[in-house]
């Protein structure tokens, strides 16, 4: 399977903790994004990476939230602090740079913080 | 603020008839507008996605029309069948400095009964 790998499926952690999620997104691809999606909404942005760069944060990325990508390949996105609100899936996608490159998801991070 | 409004928010549909679902969107810079269908956790899959160029795009039954002055995009499901059976999410992006970067609506929960 070369889709976009989320890892772990699912986390439960306790207020105040600290967590971190790993995407590996379609080897190929230079372009990587993180959304969150909560029940019944549509996925929201909340940055990407082109390469290893950082280009673009949501204003809903507070400083809580920190992602990276160092090689240009995985990515990383820890949430420190963590709050009952921060409960969501967490979605990883990739894709080309070219333009209308179609985002390619994958199948998320579920957070439950209790 | 919500750049792309979705309706309905839930739809019933009999096994063989027409599933439609109505996107509108409020920034004229947005130039990509691709549906996506997600199934219960799973991430959202890319489904067909039209340029405001062309007024009309289908593939196979999934059929996209686009009404660049009016501001309206909708999906047409011909000869819904109970696998079609998931949520919608239209979305929308702009290339220039866009970042492919995707707004999404807020979701259709489409049931196709036998």
């Amino acid at each position: 399977d070369t889709g976009v790998s989320q890892d772990p499926r699912h986390k439960i952690t306790k207020r105040g903790q600290n967590v971190t999620f790993r995407c590996d997104p379609i080897s190929e691809h230079n372009r990587l994004y993180w959304y969150r999606q909560t029940l019944g909404q549509g996925p929201e942005f909340l940055t990407y990476f082109q390469n290893e760069a950082q280009l673009e944060k949501s204003r809903l990325l507070s400083d809580r939230f920190s992602a990276e990508r160092p090689k240009g390949s995985f990515s990383t996105l820890e949430i420190q602090r963590t709050e009952q609100g921060d409960s969501a899936m967490y979605l990883c996608a990739s894709s080309f740079t070219a333009p209308s490159s179609p985002l390619h998801f994958g199948n998320g991070t579920r957070l439950t913080v209790t | 603020q919500q750049q792309v409004k979705q309706s309905p928010q839930s739809l019933i549909v009999q096994k063989g008839g027409i599933s439609i679902i109505n996107c509108a969107y409020e920034n004229t810079a947005f130039d990509y507008f691709p549906w996506y269908q997600q199934f219960p956790g799973k991430g959202p899959a890319l489904l067909i996605a039209i340029r405001p160029d062309v007024s009309e795009k289908k593939e196979g039954r999934f059929t996209i029309s686009f009404n660049k002055s009016a501001k309206q995009f909708s999906l047409h499901i011909m000869d819904s069948q109970p696998g079609d059976s998931a949520t919608y999410f239209c979305a929308a992006s702009f290339q220039a400095g866009g970042g492919n970067k995707l707004t999404f609506g807020t979701g259709t929960q489409l049931k196709v009964e036998l």
